[in-house]
C-alpha cells in the first residue's frame, strides 16, 4: 500500500520562506494526483489552502503557493507570519475513488 | 453558502455501531460527492469514504468492511455508519462536501466536527 509522506515538522523565521513537500513511498507525485493542501490550527476544522496542485482557495493569501517540485508536491509559504503556525496536510487522489492524506507537517514560526 | 453540521452520540460502546448525521444547509445536496473524514486525538486526518448523491460510493479499503456513507436528498442529510467499533475509532469526525466532480480530494466546506469516544 502506497503511503503519502510529509515532513513531520518544520520551522521558519517570521518573514522567511518555507517549502513543505508531499511525496509517495513508491513513485512520483504529478498533477494527476490532484494534490490538495489543508491548514489546521488547534481545535479547528481544516481549511483548504491549495487544490488541484496550484489553485488557491477563495480568501487564501497569495503568500501560499502550490507546485510540483521534482517528484513531490510542494506548498511554499513566502513571508511567513506568526499565524501561519499550524499543521499542514496534503491529500492525494490515488485513482479509482481513493483519497489519501499525508501524515501532516507541524510548522513552527519562530 | 453551504454549511455542514454533524450530530450524533458522543459516546459509543465497543462492538456497537457509530451513527452520525450531517445536516446540509445553504445549498443543494445534489450534484455533489459527500465524504467523511476523521481525526483521532492528537493524530492526523484519515479519509473514510464518500457517497455521491446518485448513490455511487467508495470507501477507504482499511474501513470498507465496516462503513456505510449514505445521502438522503429528501432531508438534505449525509449519514455515516461504522460498525463493530473499538477504541481505535475514537476520533473527531468531519463531514465535508467533496468536490470530486471537479477535483478529487478537494474538500470544501468542512463541518465543525464532532468528537466520538468509544468506551464502555
Amino acid at each position: 500500500q502506497t503511503v503519502v509522506t510529509q515532513e513531520p515538522s518544520f520551522s521558519v523565521s517570521p518573514g522567511g520562506t518555507v517549502t513543505l513537500t508531499c511525496g509517495l513511498s513508491s513513485g512520483s507525485v504529478s498533477t494527476t494526483y490532484y494534490p490538495t493542501w489543508y491548514q489546521q490550527t488547534p481545535g479547528q476544522a481544516p481549511r483548504t489552502l491549495i487544490y488541484n496542485t496550484n489553485i488557491r482557495s477563495s480568501g487564501v493569501p497569495d503568500r501560499f503557493s502550490g507546485s510540483i517540485l521534482g517528484n513531490r508536491a510542494a506548498l511554499t509559504i513566502t513571508g511567513a507570519q506568526a499565524d501561519d503556525e499550524s499543521d499542514y496536510y496534503c491529500l492525494l487522489y490515488m485513482g479509482g475513488g481513493l483519497r489519501v492524506f499525508g501524515g501532516g507537517t507541524k510548522l513552527t514560526v519562530l | 453558502q453551504v454549511q455542514l453540521q454533524e450530530s450524533g452520540p458522543g459516546l459509543v460502546k465497543p462492538s456497537e455501531t457509530l451513527s452520525l448525521t450531517c445536516s446540509v444547509s445553504g445549498g443543494s445536496i445534489s450534484s455533489y460527492y459527500w465524504s467523511w473524514i476523521r481525526q483521532p486525538p492528537g493524530k492526523g486526518l484519515e479519509w473514510i469514504g464518500y457517497n455521491h448523491y446518485n448513490g455511487n460510493s467508495y470507501y477507504n479499503p482499511s474501513l470498507k468492511s465496516r462503513v456505510t456513507v449514505s445521502v438522503d436528498t429528501s432531508k438534505d442529510q449525509v449519514s455515516l455508519k461504522l460498525s463493530s467499533v473499538t477504541a481505535a475509532d475514537t476520533a473527531v469526525y468531519y463531514c465535508v462536501r467533496d468536490r470530486g466532480e471537479i477535483v478529487p480530494g478537494w474538500f470544501d466546506p468542512w463541518g465543525q466536527g464532532t468528537l466520538v469516544i468509544v468506551s464502555s
